[in-house]
């Protein structure tokens, strides 16, 4: 079964609103979780590390304000997309490595956002 | 930074039919990671390899790194149509962090 899941799976937003993707870390706890983002027929971007009770770490050329993340416990990471534009519709995927999961690296299963 | 080559971009193959993908790095790899995507869907996770010549099988897949820590293959024996999909090779490049830098995948499928 699955370790780490994220939520929603597919989101449809209007054009201005924020929404939220919640990534679960089920059968460990994950001190630290990263986002990517995936384009069509393309390969996964690292945009942030979302370290718990710590900011974020964005990497070059992700907007920090725009993709607001919080690691609140050790379980849960969350990626809320403020301001939603049809540009920001794509696939979001999260991973999760922690203490207890060694040096595996474990994805979610994705959250499809479009915006219209 | 680090890049990851893999090749080929797409395979197709005839069922029972062996393959091998590769993944090559331009700089020394601390960890490299296989995994299986379908597309729009979540990432599976193959094999994960460390050491210099390591070697790990897997049903009817294989990964090997090689000594240098620069290159990586995956090898699947007698394909069957499940063993289509995307395969992406991903580093830990900058020492154990978790972060991953990923090839562009390969797309395989399998013709019954």
């Amino acid at each position: 079964g699955a370790v780490v899941s994220q939520h929603p799976s597919r989101v449809i937003c209007k054009s201005g609103t924020s929404v939220k993707i919640e990534c679960r870390s089920l059968d460990f706890q994950a001190t630290t979780m990263f986002w990517y983002r995936q384009f069509p027929k393309q390969s996964l971007m690292l945009m942030a590390t979302s370290n718990e009770g710590s900011k974020a770490t964005y990497e070059q050329g992700v907007e920090k304000d725009k993709f607001l993340i919080n690691h609140a416990s050790l379980t849960l990471s969350t990626l809320t997309v403020t301001s939603a534009h049809p540009e920001d519709s794509s696939f979001y995927i999260c991973s999760a490595r922690g203490h207890r999961a060694g040096n595996t690296i474990y994805f979610g299963e994705g959250s499809w956002l479009t915006v219209v | 930074s680090q890049e990851l080559e893999q090749s080929p971009q797409s395979l197709i193959v005839q069922e029972g039919k062996n393959l091998t993908i590769n993944c090559t790095s331009s700089k020394t790899l601390y960890g490299l990671y296989w995994y299986k995507q379908k597309y729009g869907e979540g990432l599976i996770f193959l094999m994960m390899l460390q050491k210099g010549g390591e070697e790990k099988s897997h049903e009817k897949i294989t990964a090997k790194l090689d000594e240098k820590k620069q290159q990586s293959s995956l090898h699947i024996t007698a394909s069957q149509p499940s063993h289509a999909g995307i395969y992406l090779c991903g580093a830990d490049g900058s020492g154990n962090t978790g972060k991953l830098i990923f090839g562009q995948g390969t797309t395989l499928q399998v013709k019954p």
